[in-house]
Parts: structure tokens; sequence; C-alpha cells
């Protein structure tokens, strides 16, 4: 099983250029988040989905947009990349909101 | 609001000796509690959780967290270490209708030879 697939896994992106971060669970999962892990502050929750076609802002919103496509598919878009937003992005899903996350691999991003 | 706190960042103890790594949360509501491993250059997996029911939880490997709900604390113990258990651990909470996940942040254990 793949369980949630991140892409890319490795990206570097100079100031100001978007890109797109791509989440895939093939778990029938209601909910899905993103996160960033940043060193000594843990998980800060980006954006979340509990449900298919429902999307809300977590902790740290500022500088990133998400689309829940479709209940497996779940994507973050950083419109004009700034070199804070260097940091490793976790996608994740639940089968209920707050329960029980699988998470994916993980995306390096570094902004030069 | 929910929060989480990890009190230690670094705990380093040898192998064999036993182990506590220390989590506290706030919230007003009824929680969902878990502990979360994270090896080297990978995602987060799932240790341990408690939803509802007996407060001590345990996991395949060992480790075991209580609910103190007085305390509102999710301690996490394990009574003999391994090398193979170096890793970070995340505690993290869902509260509230909307259960977002809350983590806190980290803790390295490091268990030397």
């Amino acid at each position: 099983n793949a369980g949630v697939t991140q892409t890319p896994k490795f990206q570097v992106l100079k100031t100001g250029q978007s890109m797109t971060l791509q989440c895939a669970q093939d778990m029938n999962h209601n909910s899905m988040y993103w996160y960033r892990q940043d060193p000594g502050m843990g998980l800060r929750l980006i954006y979340y989905s509990a449900s298919e076609g429902t999307t809300d802002k977590g902790e740290v919103p500022n500088g990133y947009n998400v689309s829940r496509l479709n209940k497996r598919e779940f994507s973050l878009r950083l419109e004009s990349a700034a070199p804070s937003q260097t940091s490793v992005y976790f996608c994740a899903s639940s089968e209920e909101p707050g329960g029980r996350g699988f998470f994916g691999q993980g995306t390096r991003l570094t902004v030069v | 609001a929910q929060s989480v706190t990890q009190l230690d960042s670094q705990v380093p103890v040898f192998e064999e000796a036993p182990v506590e790594l220390r989590c506290n949360y706030s919230s007003s509501v009824s929680v969902y509690l878990f502990w979360y491993v994270q090896y080297p250059n990978q995602g987060l997996q799932l240790l341990l959780k408690y939803l509802s029911g007996s407060t001590l939880v345990e996991s395949i490997n060992g480790f075991e967290a209580e609910f103190n709900k007085s305390q509102t604390s999710f301690h996490l113990r394990k009574p003999s270490v391994h090398i193979s258990d170096t890793a970070e651990y995340f505690c993290a909470v869902s509260a509230g209708s909307a259960r977002q996940l809350t983590f806190g942040s980290g803790t390295q254990l490091t268990v030397l030879p």
C-alpha cells in the first residue's frame, strides 16, 4: 500500500518563484493536512481539509494556498516563495478529523 | 485553543536504561492524545494513541504512555531502551469539534552504547 504520497521529495526555488506540492492518499480518508516542520518548532499546521470540498486555515497559513481536488488529493501552493518558507513539508491524512494521522515522506524545500 | 509542551528537547540515555519523555497539554475539552516517532529523513509514524478507555496505552515495541487528566499529561516511558530507539519523538493532541492535530516541539532521544 502506498499510503500518503508526496511529490516532489526535494525542491530548490528562487525567491518569488511559485510551485505546487502534490499529495495523494489511497486510504479513502476524509481529512487531509499540510504541515511544515522547522527545527525546534515541531510540526505546525498550515491548512487542513476536514472533508472533500472544505478547507480551513491552520496555525501558519500566510503565503500558502490549498486545493482539495478530490477525496484523494490535496495540493499546497506557494505563489511567491520566500526564504522564510524554507522547510520540510509534510502531508497527512486521517479517517476522521483529528484522528490518527498517516504521514507522507516529506518534501524538503529550499528557497534561495 | 489547544497546545502541547514537550519539556525536554534532548534526552541522552544509555542503552538498557529506562527513559521518560514528558508531554503536557492544555485543552478545555476532551482530547485524543498521540505519540509519533520520526527517524532521520522520514515521515512520522504513530507510536501509540489514547482515544478513550484505559488510561495506560502500550505500543508493540515496549513503549507505554499514561493519560493523566488531572495533571494534563501524557508521558512516554520505556523500561529499557535500545540503540534503535534513537529518533525524534513528538507528542500531539486533538481536541474540540474541529479536531485539529497540534504537535509539540519534539524530543530527540539519543541512546548511547
